[in-house]
């Protein structure tokens, strides 16, 4: 029963370059969510996902692209890394909208 | 009048005490206000949530009381161990929106 999975856990990325965060749930809950945190500013929602083929931005979308071909699984991508990147990525899913989030265990970024 | 408004930012209580934290909103439209529990190099973790039917709720040592009139709701911790050292956010959302709008987050230490 892992819950929500992310990988990798850590990475340091140059500016520019670009990389796939992934998250896959075993939990069969059509909501996810992809989040950044920043030190101090609380939690930033930057996708969401309804349903396998459904997706939407957040508060925070550009410099993002995300997909959901399947339920279990919802990659977040990051095209042409900048510093303002660097954060701690948290996925997150849930079986109705807002309710019970189950995170995952984040991956922090480091763009340099 | 999406923002949801913590404090403390940050907070320190001796062991055996009560930890306040307390949120405020300003969109009477928000119906569920839940709190998330995040330890070091995790992700968050539902703790307890309230809806503004009821004005408290308790769960163990935690307590949420909720205030509609005054648009502001609180996290108590009776007996505050050290465990419960953590930082601790409010959030809140309405049926209608898929967002949770989140607080800023408060970093809760408990001393021995």
């Amino acid at each position: 029963n892992a819950g929500v999975t992310q990988t990798p856990k850590f990475r340091i990325l140059k500016i520019g370059q670009s990389m796939t965060l992934q998250c896959t749930q075993d939990m069969n809950h059509n909501y996810m969510y992809w989040y950044r945190q920043d030190p101090g500013m609380g939690l930033k929602l930057i996708y969401y996902s309804v349903g396998a083929g459904i997706t939407d931005k957040g508060e925070v979308p550009n410099g993002y692209n995300v997909s959901r071909s399947t339920t279990e699984d919802f990659p977040l991508r990051l095209e042409l890394a900048a510093p303002s990147q660097t954060s701690v990525y948290f996925c997150a899913s849930s079986r109705t909208a807002n309710y019970g989030y189950t995170f995952g265990s984040g991956t922090r970024l480091t763009v340099v | 009048q999406q923002q949801v408004k913590q404090s403390p930012q940050s907070l320190i209580v001796q062991k055996g005490g009560i930890s306040i934290i307390n949120c405020a909103y300003e969109n009477t439209a928000f119906d569920y206000f839940p709190w998330y529990q995040q330890f070091p190099g995790k992700g968050p973790a539902l703790l307890i949530a309230i809806r503004p039917d009821v004005s408290e709720k308790k769960e163990g040592r935690f307590t949420i009381s909720f205030n509609k009139s005054a648009k502001q709701f609180s996290l108590h911790i009776m007996d505050s161990q050290p465990g419960d050292s953590a930082t601790y956010f409010c959030a809140a959302s309405t049926d209608s929106n898929y967002q949770l709008i989140w607080g800023a987050g408060t970093k809760l230490i408990i001393k021995p």
